[in-house]
Order: C-alpha cells, then sequence, then structure tokens
C-alpha cells in the first residue's frame, strides 16, 4: 500500500515568490492536513481537508492557502513568501479510526 | 485552547537504563498520538491511544494514557542507541481533526 506522497522533496524560493506543494495521501483516505515543523515553533497545525472542504484552519496567515481535489490529492499554496516561511512542511492522511500518517515532507528554504 | 507540553525536552541517557518521557495536555483530548522523528525525516507513528487506561507496547516502548490526570507517558525499557531520535506526542483535541503537538524531546542514548 503505496504511502503518503509528497513533491517536492527540497524547494528554494525568493521572497516575495510564491510556492505550491502538493500531496498524494493513502489510497481511500479523504482527510488531509498540513503541518508546518519550524525549530523555533516546532509542529503547527495549518489546515484541514475533508471531501474538496476546509474543516479546520491553524492560526496562519491568509497568504498560507490549500485546497483539496476530488481524488484527495491537496495542494498548499504561500504567497509572498518570507524567510520566516523556511520549514519542513508536513502532510498528514488519515482515515476514521485509523490514525494519521505522514508523508515525508517538503523542505522550504526561503532566500 | 487545547496545550500540549512534553517534558524533558532533552534526555541523555545510558544505554540499558529506562526512563519515562512525560505528555500532559490542558482539556480533554478525544486520542493521543506519540510519533518518532529521526533528524531531517518525517514523523514515523508509534502509538494511538484512545480511551482512558489505554496501554501499548512495541519493542522497548510502552505507552499509556490517564484521561483524567490528562497524562499520557512514554516508557523506555532498557535503552539502545537505535532509539536515539526525537520524540512527539499529540492530543486530538474535540474541536476537529488536528493534532497539538508538544514541543518534543530529544532522546540521546550513549553506549
Amino acid at each position: 500500500k503505496a504511502g503518503v506522497t509528497q513533491t517536492p522533496r527540497y524547494l528554494i524560493k525568493t521572497r516575495g515568490q510564491q510556492v505550491t506543494l502538493s500531496c498524494s495521501p493513502i489510497s481511500g483516505h479523504r482527510s488531509v492536513s498540513w503541518y508546518q515543523q519550524t525549530p523555533g515553533q516546532g509542529l503547527q497545525f495549518l489546515f484541514e481537508y475533508f471531501s474538496e472542504t476546509q474543516r479546520n484552519k491553524g492560526n496562519f496567515p491568509g497568504r498560507f492557502s490549500g485546497r483539496q481535489f476530488s481524488n484527495s490529492r491537496s495542494e498548499m499554496n504561500v504567497s509572498t513568501l518570507e524567510l520566516g516561511d523556511s520549514a519542513l512542511y508536513l502532510c498528514a492522511s488519515s482515515s476514521q479510526g485509523h490514525g494519521y500518517t505522514f508523508g515525508s515532507g517538503t523542505r522550504l528554504t526561503v532566500v | 485552547e487545547l496545550k500540549v507540553e512534553q517534558n524533558p525536552l532533552f534526555l541523555s541517557m545510558q544505554e540499558g537504563k529506562n526512563y519515562t518521557i512525560y505528555c500532559n495536555y490542558s482539556t480533554t483530548s478525544d486520542r493521543l498520538y506519540w510519533y518518532r522523528q529521526d533528524p531531517g525525516k518525517s514523523l514515523e507513528s508509534l502509538f494511538v491511544l484512545l480511551s482512558n487506561g489505554a496501554v501499548k507496547q512495541e519493542g522497548r516502548l510502552m505507552a499509556s494514557l490517564d484521561t483524567k490526570a490528562r497524562l499520557s507517558t512514554l516508557h523506555i525499557t532498557a535503552a539502545v542507541h537505535d532509539l536515539s531520535a526525537t520524540y512527539f506526542c499529540a492530543a486530538q483535541g474535540n474541536a476537529g481533526n488536528m493534532l497539538t503537538f508538544g514541543g518534543g524531546t530529544r532522546l540521546m542514548v550513549k553506549p
């Protein structure tokens, strides 16, 4: 059974640019959530999608957005990148009663 | 607002010794999770604890949950070097399908 796939694995962007990250969940999982991990703030919840609808949103500015497609794949977008957006972005796939499985993450560096 | 605190943040121990990591959470939580993270890697699921008094064991690791005390513990028995990693607990609150993580415990097991 394939796991959670995140692409790309690494990204380097310049301040002010925008970036799109992708996450393909485990087959059959309809919930996808996103987390940001930084040394200073730890692991923080960004948002969660279920059946193409955002169900929960964390405390992040509007520059952070996401969406989910009918095949449950999800993308998150960060616009007007800031240095502080440098982080490991983790996607988690979940199904009722089966917990959360995390992808390998996308490491974003903003220069 | 659900808050999760772990202690200690850093733990250096000798091989063969036992130790416990503590995870306190502030409000009612549906589920409690434990994850392991190796440097530069994603989160590996260790345990999901669903109810008061739940105890799960895998190898040298045992996790327990006391919902009345809002406390989960991860006990390490006869530590070996391969257990060196950062361990996170995460609570899933009643507000939705999202995890609130503790700050992590960096474990170093010395020969």
